[in-house]
């Protein structure tokens, strides 16, 4: 297992379209995260999966968001009728459980640039 | 609510010189305490964690003691090479929450040298 991986790593998307991202976590990983970075800024809490249950989503997550994990395993975030202002570092992160040391480890990111 | 501030940058420092990087936090409750970093072109990595308060994280010469009471978890190193030079993110997680992290803005660190 080469850790968690993201694809993929740059989109550019006219506005109004939709696009998807994938997360591939670690395997033995139970718990998948979504944040968001734009510019200057640290990652932001989107939403988070337990297995396959989506148990807590953001205010930052509009209903044009929606994630899925559908086995438990990968993830996807899907943003329709993109806007410019979505236009930032789509990050994925993965552990074991939320014990207060338990580590997540994150992907590389997806870049979504929005034109 | 529950938050990191973190000293903005960017820092520019030579070769072996000293480093430190403040942050404090807001939290309800009793958080655990990391630090990450992020490297050109590459992901967020944990750097080091403390989970008590006067616990003291290290790891390739950087280390980061619990201040509960001053609610801080500066970040420090004695002597920074070139290979240092990335973006550092202070963050916390609160005690039965879900898990995510909340994080600080980054400070971006150059070394010259």
């Amino acid at each position: 297992d080469t850790g968690v991986s993201q694809d993929p790593r740059h989109k550019i998307t006219k506005r109004g379209q939709n696009v998807t991202f994938r997360c591939d976590p670690i395997s033995e990983h139970n718990r998948l995260y979504w944040y968001r970075q734009t510019l200057g800024q640290g990652p932001e809490f989107l939403t988070y999966f337990q297995n396959e249950a989506q148990l807590e989503k953001s205010r930052l997550l509009s209903d044009r968001f929606s994630a899925e994990r559908p086995k438990g395993s990968f993830s996807t975030l899907e943003i329709q009728r993109t806007e410019q202002g979505d236009s930032a570092m789509y990050l994925c992160a993965s552990s074991l459980a939320a014990e207060a040391n338990t580590e997540a480890f994150f992907g590389q990111g997806t870049r979504l640039t929005v034109v | 609510g529950n938050s990191v501030t973190q000293m903005e940058g960017p820092v520019t420092l030579s070769e072996e010189a000293f480093l430190t990087i403040n942050c404090t936090y807001t939290a309800t409750g009793y958080p655990s305490l990391f630090w990450y970093v992020q490297y050109p072109g590459e992901g967020l990595q944990l750097l080091l964690k403390a989970t008590k308060a006067d616990d003291k994280g290290s790891n390739k010469g950087f280390e980061a003691t619990y201040r509960k009471e001053t609610t801080s978890f500066h970040l420090e190193k004695g002597s920074v090479q070139v290979s240092d030079s990335a973006v550092y993110f202070c963050a916390l997680r609160l005690r039965g929450s879900q898990g995510n992290l909340i994080f600080g803005k980054g400070t971006k660190l150059s070394v010259k040298p």
